[in-house]
């Protein structure tokens, strides 16, 4: 078992939807959760960084874990055709250096 | 100007050849990561470096070696390139806490024929 699973869909959506990016994890001492957007030919890029449980927000993105499901999520409002991209999460633990755990990401496309 | 820039951006060679990677930032961050990113199995760890005389192995150095020449230049080395070496290469960097997340460039495209 991974210790981080990621649908890799495609995952088709409307312009305007709202999109629910989820990832679960088997490692319940994870502590530090991200989000990265990846565009085709393009580096990994830092969308939303959370600490433990919660919800944070940032312009159309929330960023939401749940710690007692070991689960994390991210929600975009309000998608645009600019947000076609693959959705990476990542996840590491705390105390000194942790290496960080990717999950294999999920494609999203928004139709015009 | 990027960040964090590899180069070059794609290569082809062949089984065999000595093939280097090069990285450089201009974030003025101390740690520095190489990974690669397979379809299918994410990102993975090759080695990382904390500053230009602490170099560590991640889960996937054989085949691979480092060099760190300076505080922003992070050099990845295929020894003896083998096709199963064939993926995208990336470099990345985090400010010098474990808390920082990790920034990344816009990676290397090889293919080993």
């Amino acid at each position: 078992q991974k210790e981080v699973e990621q649908d890799p869909g495609p995952l088709s959506v409307p312009e305007g939807a709202i999109v629910s990016l989820n990832c679960t994890y088997s490692n319940s001492a994870f502590q530090y959760f991200m989000w990265y957007r990846q565009y085709s030919r393009k580096g990994p890029e830092l969308l939303m960084y959370t600490y433990s449980s919660g919800n944070k927000e940032d312009g159309r993105f929330t960023a939401q874990v749940d710690k007692s499901s070991k689960y994390i999520s991210l929600f975009i409002r309000d998608s645009q055709p600019s947000d076609s991209a693959t959705y990476l999460c990542a996840m590491k633990l705390s105390g000194g250096y942790q290496k960080v755990t990717f999950g294999i990401g999920t494609k999203l496309q928004v139709i015009p | 100007d990027a960040d964090v820039t590899q180069t070059p951006r794609n290569r082809i060679t062949k089984t065999g050849k000595r093939i280097m990677l090069e990285c450089s930032q201009t974030k003025g961050h101390d740690r520095m990561y190489w990974y690669r990113q397979d379809p299918g199995l994410g990102l993975r760890l090759i080695y990382y470096s904390f500053d230009v005389k602490d170099i560590n192995k991640g889960e996937i150095s054989d085949g691979y070696s480092v060099s760190r020449q300076a505080q922003a230049k992070f050099s990845l080395s295929l020894e003896s390139a083998i096709p199963n070496q064939t993926a995208l290469y990336f470099c990345a960097t985090s400010a010098g806490t474990d808390i920082e997340p990790q920034h990344f460039g816009d990676g290397t495209r090889l293919s080993i024929l």
